[in-house]
This record gives C-alpha cells, structure tokens and sequence, in this order.
C-alpha cells in the first residue's frame, strides 16, 4: 500500500512565526510532491509544487523535498492567521491508477493572534 | 472565467436512489478525477479520465460509475450500491496525465443520506 503520512495536529504557532509542516512517503519512486491549503468546507487549493531535492520558495511559502529520506515539508513564515487551515501533502505516485495523487489526511494549522 | 463548476453544491440522496454530481471545465484539460473526502480523513480516488471516451477505476470505485463523453464535463453517478454515500466529492482536473501534472479543483459536492 503507497502511503502518505502527516502529523494530523492541530499544529498552533503564533503570529508571525515560522509554521513547519512535515510529510512522509512510502514510495521510492515517486517523482512529484504537492502541497495544498483547504479551508474548513472548502475545495483545496494548490499553494506549491516541487519536483526536484531542495529547497522551492514562494513568497513567504517554501517547500523542501528530500528523497533520500522520502520526506517533504512546507514552511511557512510570518504567519497570519489567515493560514490557518488543513495542509494536505500529495505525492504522484505511479500504481494501478496510472499517475494519481495520493494525498495524506492533513495537518491542521492554527495561527493565533 | 476559466474555471471548474460542480453542481449541485448540495445533494440529498434518499435509500436506494441514485444521483449524478455534475463536474464541467473550461480550462481545456484533458484529465478529470473524482475524489472523496470523508471527515477528518485524506482525499481517496474514484475515478479518473485522461481522454474522451475512456476512464479508470481508481481506488474506491465500488459503487461509482462515470462516463466521459465531452472533453469538458465528467459526471459521477453514485449508484444505491454505495452503501455510505455521504461525504465531500471533489472534482478535479489538470492539462494532461504525467507525473508532473498539476491538478485544481472544483467547489465540491457534499452528498448527504436522508
């Protein structure tokens, strides 16, 4: 079974802080990694994608891929509580579905004031 | 406005019916994917299309069936074989179906048993 492994929290950092989100993965050979931001009741939305090891920044977002270890993270500064919300990790994954994504159940981020 | 639409935004489904969530894209995109989201849980594949006329099972697809007759639309019928139907579908969709595909997302559908 290709498994994607979050911490579910909820994460709670305060305002202005760097938040750290963290996902493994089990399959070796997957070659692309999402992250997503969904707030309650809402469809997700894409905040980065990365492809390649190292680092990936965007704005006050940075992605941080590591296949050796099969580990992904998201870094976020400064925080706002506007960030807070449930970041999901998709990885591309090739199994019976072709090129899907398998996503991990998310991490909740509270962002306080 | 390119965009993807879902509609209804919500759907009541009543023992042993079935109901069909509409899935529509502008974004002129080859593949579209069904997704279910229950409570506090991940995203798990239903179906998926990487052209017209032809779609895949994905992981959940008991229950489901699709069809995929125009590049744009993908609609997700959810059969009385569906034991638990109620949770969140998403609909999604990216240019092709290579591993470096993006993939955005619809408003969702959430589907509730009465």
């Amino acid at each position: 079974q290709k498994e994607v492994e979050q911490n579910s929290g909820p994460l709670s950092v305060p305002e202005g802080a760097i938040a750290s989100l963290n996902c493994t993965y089990s399959d070796r050979g997957s070659q692309s990694f999402f992250w997503y931001r969904q707030y309650s009741g809402k469809s997700p939305e894409l905040i980065m994608f990365i492809y390649s090891n190292g680092d990936k920044e965007d704005g006050r977002f940075t992605a941080q891929l590591n296949k050796a270890s099969q580990y992904v993270s998201l870094l976020i500064r400064d925080s706002q509580p506007s960030d807070s919300a449930t970041y999901l990790c998709a990885v591309n994954m090739i199994g019976n579905s072709g090129y899907a994504l398998n996503f991990g159940k998310g991490t909740s981020l509270l962002v306080t004031p | 406005d390119g965009g993807i639409t879902q509609s209804p935004k919500y759907l009541f489904r009543k023992e042993g019916q079935n109901v069909t969530l509409s899935c529509e894209q502008n974004l002129n995109h080859d593949a579209m994917y069904w997704y279910r989201q229950d409570p506090g849980q991940g995203l798990r594949l239903i179906y998926y299309s990487q052209i017209v006329n032809d779609f895949q099972k994905g992981d959940i697809a008991e229950g489901y069936s699709v069809s995929r007759e125009k590049k744009e639309s993908f609609p997700l019928t959810v059969t009385s074989a569906q034991k638990n139907p109620t949770a969140f579908y998403l609909c999604a969709s990216s240019k092709g179906a290579t591993s470096q595909e993006t993939q955005y997302f619809g408003p969702g559908t959430r589907l509730l048993v009465l």
